[in-house]
């Protein structure tokens, strides 16, 4: 079956320091990409996401590019403000399925 | 704006209480699910609806019942409802005609059951 698996939090960090949150999948086919973000006493919304190999999804500021060939989509930003802060969950959608895989989820807060 | 709307962000209740959990979508979306979201777990997958009346089991359906009578409103229900069903419910929506694979979520209820 599908999985994704994130790397475990919380990640804090320094504002303007550089975030990488890994996240690694494993899926039958070519499954789309997303990775959503839950700010506090908020549902989730959609921060980017990536269709095919190769894709980068782009948003705020953040970045993930699709690896086929290492099945990741790793978040990154060049330089995190505070109201990053945030849980950030990697997810997967197999063609055909109308159901996403979500990771558990990484909690992220940026110090000023 | 699109939104998803769900009708109590906060929720107490006592054991063996029936709850009902409340979400509207404006979008005109095919697709639409409950989800519970606890600490170390992530988000679990209670019920899916893909259309009127139509609904499918998801990982943790145990205690939990879904009604969608309408396109647009998909409620949660616990028939009895137990301490270990404390936690924040996310409903969420999705288009089944593009399936872009976006989700839609709502704000979340939290419900606390003591």
């Amino acid at each position: 079956g599908n999985s994704v698996t994130q790397m475990e939090g919380p990640v804090t960090l320094s504002e303007e320091a550089f975030l990488t949150i890994n996240c690694t999948y494993t899926a039958t086919g070519y499954p789309s990409l997303f990775w959503y973000v839950q700010y506090p006493g908020e549902g989730l919304q959609l921060l980017l996401k990536a269709t095919k190999a190769d894709d980068k999804g782009s948003n705020k500021g953040f970045e993930a590019t699709y690896r086929k060939e290492t099945t990741s989509f790793h978040l990154e930003k060049g330089s995190v403000q505070v109201s990053d802060s945030a849980v950030y969950f990697c997810a997967l959608l197999s063609g055909g399925s109308y159901i996403p895989t979500f990771g558990r989820g990484t909690s992220l807060i940026v110090h000023p | 704006d699109v939104k998803v709307t769900q009708s109590s962000r906060y929720l107490v209740k006592r054991t063996g209480e029936k709850v009902f959990l409340e979400c509207v979508q404006d979008m005109d979306h095919e697709n639409m699910f409950w989800y519970r979201q606890d600490p170390g777990l992530g988000l679990r997958l209670i019920y899916f609806s893909y259309d009127v009346k139509m609904k499918e089991k998801g990982d943790i359906p145990e205690g939990y019942s879904v009604s969608r009578e309408k396109k647009e409103r998909f409620s949660l229900i616990l028939e009895s409802a137990s301490t270990n069903q404390t936690s924040m419910y996310l409903c969420a929506s999705s288009s089944g005609s593009t399936n872009t694979g976006e989700l839609f979520f709502g704000e979340g209820s939290r419900l606390t059951v003591l």
